[in-house]
């Protein structure tokens, strides 16, 4: 079975504190996206990961990927409250040639507080 | 970045009614993708819409209750028939762009 599982599912950080946000997927994909959606808005594109040992950073986010232990991270370095979001990670995975097809983790609600 | 416009962004409607779902995006593709997101809950992929031949489904998904259409390359619709409450959901569709998947601003979709 296909299964994205994301943990902590509810996050409630302080300003100013690190923190990281994990996501396992249960087999072989092509790539791992990140993905923040902000309440009543759609999803807006922060990583794609490609291969093993991909680490991307923008600004306050840094995103890596082990494929062989099918392991995302996004971490989360001196938390603002603009990272306030819901983050979604989304795998494609590599079966009938459709790379449109992400199956998507359920999501970690991130709450930053003063 | 990519840029997908979707009408309407908000409907309520009545059980037993159907609502299409219109999506335009702003380069040729020969697929778009339309997805199901409900109250509170992460995003299902319902179809591939490809331009020239039918729609691939997914499971749990069938033709009767979700047509769509594809005319062109940039134009995709996704109608939800016969709907019941349990079809409130936000409904997106979505393209791949230049390194990664990009979504439209959403249809949020109310039955009563």
């Amino acid at each position: 079975e296909l299964k994205v599982e994301q943990n902590p599912l509810f996050l409630s950080m302080q300003e100013g504190k690190n923190y990281t946000i994990y996501c396992n997927y249960s087999t072989t994909s092509d790539r791992l996206y990140w993905y923040r959606q902000d309440p009543g808005k759609s999803l807006e594109s922060l990583f794609v990961l490609l291969s093993n040992g991909a680490v991307k950073q923008e600004g306050r986010l840094m995103a890596s990927l082990d494929t062989k232990a099918r392991l995302s991270t996004l971490h989360i370095t001196a938390a603002v409250h603009d990272l306030s979001a819901t983050y979604f990670c989304a795998v494609v995975f590599a079966y009938g040639g459709s790379q449109g097809n992400l199956i998507f983790g359920k999501g970690t609600k991130l709450s930053v507080k003063p | 970045s990519a840029v997908i416009s979707q009408k309407p962004s908000r409907d309520i409607c009545q059980r037993g009614t159907s609502l299409t779902i219109q999506c335009q995006v702003d380069s040729q593709v020969t697929m778009m993708f339309w997805y199901r997101q409900q109250p509170g809950q992460s995003l299902t992929l319902i179809a591939t819409a490809n331009q020239g031949s039918e729609a691939t489904y997914e499971s749990g998904f069938v033709i009767d209750k979700f047509p769509i259409s594809r005319p062109n390359l940039t134009f995709s619709t996704l109608t939800v028939s016969n709907m019941s409450p349990e079809d409130s959901s936000i409904y997106l569709c979505s393209k791949l762009g230049l390194g990664t998947q990009y979504f439209g601003p959403g249809t949020r979709l109310l039955v009563l």
